[in-house]
């Protein structure tokens, strides 16, 4: 089983949509969480860290369930420009480098 | 420069070369963290250095991989005897503090894509 598992899409949907993607981790001891985006050919970025308590920023909502071991991340009113790979990023307790899912692609149409 | 460089941004080899992968972190930047990326797949943790640390070296797949980082800022990730397998993209990335908390942001650099022939 992989560490961190995502459904890899695509998601095509209409500008002006609501969308919803979901990441489980493995690791109970997982300690911090992060959603990456990455164009295509392009390197990775940061678009959020997740906290427990949730987080927004924006048209974009990230959740944490520490209980079922899932990441959430919606993105309300989706533009063109949003569509991209969405990487889940876990770090787990003693390590420091990431963790990548291997991405969900999201392709926003008009 | 305001972000992580890489060198050469490509770089076509035939089997059985070494090769050699520059990365230089950002400023001030005390972790340095190499991935590759498959096509199709998603990253793969290789190595990371910490100050004067022991690299943590347990993501390197082979003993053909080695990296090295001098003076705490420019690394370069070595790989021998290139296989048609080593075929990815190399991706840097730094980050200001080695903590595992939620301060810990990686800025990446825009890779070395790697062809092995």
């Amino acid at each position: 089983r992989k560490e961190v598992e995502q459904d890899p899409g695509p998601f095509n949907v209409p500008e002006g949509a609501t969308v919803a993607f979901n990441c489980t981790y493995s690791n109970s001891a997982s300690q911090s969480f992060f959603w990456y985006r990455q164009d295509c050919r392009k390197e990775p970025k940061l678009l959020m860290s997740v906290y427990s308590s949730g987080n927004e920023d924006g048209r974009f909502t990230a959740q944490l369930n520490r209980a079922s071991q899932y990441i959430s991340l919606l993105i309300r009113d989706s533009k063109l420009s949003d569509s991209a790979t969405y990487l889940c990023v876990v770090i787990d307790t003693g390590r420091r480098a990431l963790t990548f899912g291997s991405g969900t692609r999201l392709q926003v149409q008009p | 420069g305001a972000g992580v460089s890489q060198s050469p941004s490509n770089k076509v080899t035939e089997k059985g070369k070494d090769v050699e992968l520059r990365c230089d972190p950002i400023s001030g930047h005390t972790a340095l963290y190499w991935y590759r990326q498959s096509l199709g797949q998603g990253l793969e943790f290789l190595i990371y250095f910490q100050g004067n640390s022991a690299p943590d070296k347990s993501g390197l797949p082979s003993d053909r991989f080695s990296a090295e980082r001098t003076g705490g800022s420019v690394s370069t990730l070595t790989i021998q005897r290139t296989q048609q397998e080593d075929s990815a993209v190399y991706l840097c990335a730094s980050s200001l503090h080695p903590s595992a908390g939620g301060s810990n942001t990686q800025y990446f650099g825009p890779g070395t894509r790697l062809t092995v022939l």
